[in-house]
């Protein structure tokens, strides 16, 4: 089985910060990941598909980057829209599909 | 316009079954991965099973063996079975699109809670 190791486990960054979130296969995936948006009591939402190609209709501040077994997600400039809980998931190993732990953001 | 809608969950014993189903609009399930994922109270995301659009099916080993996905291509319906339920399986169930050019959850439905407790 594939790990996903995703780092911190939650965060608390200013309106206008720029917040990173990492996550590490356990072994190389290629580009094969992808970052998800949840807020509190609604279903997930893709956001990057392929660890940098950012979904139809998510705002630009969101990006993610890297290659192999490790992965970055960036919000360039936190939004109080944004305050949720990120997941990354790989499908290097498909049908057999992975998410990371998740990483809730807040506001400072 | 695309829309998964859940039904089927609630509360249950431990050993017991109940079958959630998922029905879809706005595209054939038939045509596509389609795919349950659960997320325990305060956790976060584990993936089911899948359908692929040939009809293999995949388990997580964590219920393989006791759950079974499937679906009615007239009902444009997915849906899961769940036998043997234990009190680790009570999680919001969510069935999902797999969009296949990226292995990615690109639909999702609004996730029905089953609880398993005596």
């Amino acid at each position: 089985d594939i790990q996903m190791t995703q780092s911190p486990s939650s965060l608390s960054a200013s309106v206008g910060d720029r917040v990173t979130i990492t996550c590490q296969a356990s072994q190389d995936i290629s580009n094969y990941l992808n970052w998800y948006q949840q807020k509190p009591g609604k279903a997930p939402k893709l956001l990057i598909y392929d660890a940098s190609n950012l979904e139809t209709g998510v705002p630009s501040r969101f990006s993610g980057s890297g290659s192999g077994t490790d992965f970055t997600f960036t919000i360039s400039s936190l939004q109080p829209e944004d305050i949720a809980t990120y997941y990354c998931q790989q499908y290097d190993n498909l049908p057999f599909l992975t998410f990371g732990g998740g990483t809730k953001v807040e506001i400072k | 316009e695309v829309q998964l809608v859940e039904t089927g969950g609630g509360l249950i014993q431990p050993g017991g079954s109940l079958r959630l189903s998922c029905a879809a609009s706005g595209f054939t399930v038939s045509s596509n991965y389609m795919s349950w994922v659960r997320q325990a109270p305060g956790k976060g995301l584990e993936w089911v099973s899948v359908i692929y659009s040939g009809g293999s099916t995949y388990y997580a080993d964590s219920v393989k063996g006791r759950f079974t996905i499937s679906r009615d291509n007239s009902k444009n319906t997915l849906y899961l079975q769940m036998n043997s339920l234990r009190a680790e399986d009570t999680a919001v169930y969510y069935c999902a699109r797999i969009r296949r050019q990226h292995g990615g959850f690109d639909y999702w439905g609004q996730g029905t809670l089953v609880t398993v407790s005596s």
